[in-house]
C-alpha cells in the first residue's frame, strides 16, 4: 500500500491564480481530511469527508473547495490564491471517523506571492 | 481548541526515556487522548492512544493519570530519529478530526 499520497510536492503561485492539490489514498478510507499548517503551528482543519459525494467544512473552509467522487481521491482547490494561503496542506484519512487512527500524507507546501 | 497544554521544548540524551507530559484537565470521560508526532517536514504520525488505562505499544507508552487531567508519553530508548514535534490531543466524542495544539518539541541530543 502507499497510503496517502500527494500531490505536487511543492508549488509557486502568484495572486489571483488557481490550482488544485491532489490527495488519493488506497486504504479504502471511508473518511478524508484536508490541514494546513502554517510555520510554527499545528494543523487546522480546512474540510472533511465522511464518504464519497460527503464534504463538510473545518475550522478554516474560506477560499477553498473540495469534492469527493471516488472513495480514494479528495482533492483540494484554491479559485483565487493569496498570500494568506501560502502554507504546508496535508490529506489524511482514516477508516472510521471518530477515533480511528488518522493517516498523514507527506504534504504540499504551497507558496502564493 | 486543542484544550491541552504542553511544554513547548524538551531535551532527552540518547538512549534515555523520554518523559513528555500533557494536561487536560477539562478533559470529559468519554473522550480520548492521542499522541502524535511530526518530525520535520513530514506529516503527523499516530503514536498511541488512551482513554483511562495505561497503554503500551511497539513506540511508547501512554501514562494516563487516575483522575485523567494530566498524561504523560513515555518514549523507552530514546534515539536521534525521535526528535521531533509531538502534539497531545484530546480526542472529542464523536468529532470527525484532531485538534492539534503546539505541541513540544523534543531534541535528542547524542
Amino acid at each position: 500500500n502507499a497510503g496517502v499520497t500527494q500531490t505536487p510536492k511543492f508549488r509557486i503561485l502568484k495572486i489571483g491564480q488557481s490550482m488544485t492539490l491532489q490527495c488519493t489514498q488506497d486504504m479504502n478510507h471511508n473518511y478524508m481530511y484536508w490541514y494546513r499548517q502554517d510555520p510554527g503551528m499545528g494543523l487546522k482543519l480546512i474540510y472533511y469527508s465522511v464518504g464519497a459525494g460527503i464534504t463538510d467544512k473545518g475550522e478554516v473552509p474560506n477560499g477553498y473547495n473540495v469534492s469527493r467522487s471516488t472513495t480514494e481521491d479528495f482533492p483540494l482547490r484554491l479559485e483565487l490564491a493569496a498570500p494568506s494561503q501560502t502554507s504546508v496542506y496535508f490529506c489524511a484519512s482514516s477508516y472510521d471517523g471518530s477515533k480511528d487512527t488518522q493517516y498523514f500524507g507527506p504534504g504540499t507546501r504551497l507558496t502564493v506571492l | 481548541d486543542a484544550k491541552t497544554t504542553q511544554p513547548p521544548s524538551m531535551d532527552c540524551a540518547e538512549g534515555r526515556a523520554a518523559n513528555l507530559p500533557c494536561n487536560h484537565s477539562t478533559i470529559s470521560g468519554n473522550e480520548y487522548v492521542y499522541w502524535y508526532r511530526q518530525i520535520h517536514s513530514q506529516g503527523p504520525q499516530y503514536i498511541i492512544h488512551g482513554l483511562k488505562n495505561n497503554e503500551t505499544n511497539e513506540m511508547a507508552s501512554l501514562i494516563i493519570t487516575e483522575d485523567r487531567k494530566s498524561s504523560t508519553l513515555i518514549l523507552p530508548h530514546a534515539t536521534l530519529r525521535d526528535t521531533a514535534v509531538y502534539y497531545c490531543i484530546v480526542r472529542l466524542t464523536g468529532a470527525n478530526n484532531l485538534f492539534f495544539g503546539t505541541g513540544t518539541r523534543l531534541t535528542v541530543i547524542p
